[in-house]
């Protein structure tokens, strides 16, 4: 059964340094991986996603992905956070009819 | 071009009673998903239904739980005689397609709480 694994329930950070949230997933089958950010009171919004074709995805608001089959990751990064980047991140894995969630990172960035 | 609304925003419930959640879908949009959020959770997928029909109701609760999508008008997700453990954020989501590589559009969610 396909499941997604986010090893990392809580990533602090200061303001303009690196981040990486990591996500792992498992599948018998061809994957296709989506992370969503969640501000406050918010519903989810699509930040990425990997169908096919190159490994590096690239999304919104700075972020991007790197699909690794060999090791079933598809970490999140931004080389320079911001303030408003605070936010709960949900990695997912598409399951035919449906999206498996994992149960999220919250990165919170400190000034 | 509206999103996925959801309404109400909050709804409180006391135990025992109706809850009614309603979603409509993005214009263009004939596919329906209920999800729900436990406090310090992930979402988890209850629901999939096209218009007037339940395609994957697998994470569907088996009792007091229902969903529908009629021909006309939102989906509704319907909890009867609620009790505490209910109490979570519901989100709706839709797509165009039945496959959901593509990913979907979430709406902003109905946070019930059950007093």
């Amino acid at each position: 059964a396909q499941s997604v694994t986010q090893l990392d329930s809580q990533v602090p950070v200061f303001e303009e340094a690196p981040v990486e949230l990591r996500c792992n997933y498992s599948s018998s089958v061809s994957v296709y991986l989506f992370w969503y950010v969640q501000y406050p009171n918010q519903g989810l919004q699509l930040l990425l996603k990997y169908l096919s074709g190159s490994t590096l995805v690239k999304g919104i608001n700075g972020f991007e992905a790197e699909f690794n089959k060999s090791q079933t990751s598809f970490h999140l990064r931004k080389p320079s956070v911001h303030i408003s980047d605070t936010a709960e991140y949900f990695c997912a894995v598409s399951v035919t009819d449906k999206l498996i969630f994992g149960t999220g990172t919250r990165l919170q960035v400190f000034p | 071009n509206a999103g996925v609304m959801q309404n109400p925003r909050h709804l409180v419930r006391r135990r025992g009673q109706e809850a009614r959640l309603r979603c409509s879908p993005m214009k263009g949009h004939s596919h329906v998903y209920w999800y729900r959020q436990l406090p310090e959770e992930g979402l988890k997928f209850m629901v999939y239904l096209q218009k007037e029909n339940i395609i994957d109701e697998s994470g569907m609760p088996k009792e007091r739980f229902s969903a529908e999508f009629p021909k006309e008008g939102p989906s509704i997700l319907r909890i009867q005689q609620v009790v505490r453990g209910d109490s979570a954020a519901y989100f709706c989501a839709s797509s165009p397609r039945q496959n959901s590589n593509y990913g979907y559009t979430f709406g902003s969610g109905t946070r019930l709480t059950v007093v």
